[in-house]
C-alpha cells in the first residue's frame, strides 16, 4: 500500500533557529497537506498543496510540492515555543474517488528557549 | 467554536463493553472521516460518509465497529466487545464536498482495561 516516509523522526532545536522536514513516497500524490499536533489533541491543517513545484506559505510556516509529485517539503523559520509538536504530511489514497488520507509517522519538533 | 466537536473527550472501559462516541461536523461539510491513530503513528482511516452515505470502509473496521450518520449531519462511532487493542485516540474530520482539505476534531481517546 501506500506509505509516507517523514524524516527527520524527531528533531531538537534552539529557539529562533529554522527548521526543515521532508516526506518522501514511493508512489505518485496530486496533493500534499501538512498537520500539526498538539499532545492529546486532534490534528491541525497548516498547508494544503495541490501542484508540482508549489510552494505556500502560512506566516512563518512554507511548505514545497515537490517536482517529482513524490514528495513534499516543510520549513519553518525562526522557530518559536509554541512550535512544538508533531507534524503529519498526509495525502489523498490513489483508490479512484477515494477521499481518505494516507499519513506519514510524524516529525516531533522540540524548541529549546 | 464552529470546528468539529467529538463526545467524549475520554472514555475508560472494561474490555468486552460496548462503547459509542459522537462526532458533530462543521455545519457546512458534506463529508465526514473517522481515522484512529496510536502511539506513534499518524492517523488511520476507518471510514467515511458523503452525507448519510457509508462510501469507504478500511480493512481495519472490524465487524465490531459500525458507523452511522443517520440524517448526514452528526455520525456515531461504535465498538462492540472492546478488546485491550481498541485502546486508541479515535479522531474525527470533516471536509467539503471538493478537495482534500480534512478538519479534525480534538478526539476522544480510548482506554481499555
Amino acid at each position: 500500500g501506500q506509505q509516507l516516509n517523514q524524516s527527520p523522526q524527531s528533531m531538537f532545536i534552539q529557539e529562533g533557529e529554522d527548521v526543515s522536514m521532508n516526506c518522501t513516497s514511493s508512489s505518485i500524490f496530486n496533493t500534499w497537506l501538512w498537520y500539526k499536533q498538539d499532545p492529546g489533541e486532534g490534528p491541525v491543517l497548516l498547508i494544503a498543496l495541490y501542484k508540482a513545484g508549489e510552494l505556500t506559505s502560512n506566516g512563518r510556516l512554507t511548505a514545497q510540492f515537490g517536482i517529482t509529485r513524490k514528495d513534499s517539503f516543510l520549513n519553518i523559520s525562526a522557530s518559536i515555543p509554541s512550535d512544538v509538536g508533531i507534524y503529519f504530511c498526509a495525502g489523498p489514497y490513489s483508490g479512484a474517488g477515494s477521499y481518505q488520507l494516507t499519513f506519514g509517522k510524524g516529525t516531533k519538533l522540540s524548541v529549546i528557549p | 467554536d464552529t470546528g468539529v466537536s467529538q463526545d467524549p473527550r475520554h472514555k475508560i472501559t472494561k474490555r468486552g463493553q460496548n462503547v459509542t462516541f459522537r462526532c458533530d461536523p462543521i455545519s457546512e461539510h458534506n463529508r465526514l472521516y473517522w481515522y484512529r491513530q496510536t502511539l506513534g503513528q499518524g492517523p488511520e482511516f476507518l471510514t467515511y460518509f458523503q452525507n448519510e452515505a457509508q462510501l469507504e470502509k478500511s480493512r481495519l473496521l472490524s465487524d465490531r465497529f459500525s458507523a452511522e450518520r443517520p440524517k448526514g449531519s452528526f455520525s456515531t462511532l461504535e465498538i462492540q466487545r472492546t478488546e485491550q487493542g481498541d485502546s486508541a485516540m479515535y479522531l474525527c474530520a470533516s471536509s467539503f464536498n471538493e478537495g482534500y482539505e480534512q478538519y479534525f476534531g480534538p478526539g476522544t481517546r480510548l482506554t481499555v482495561t
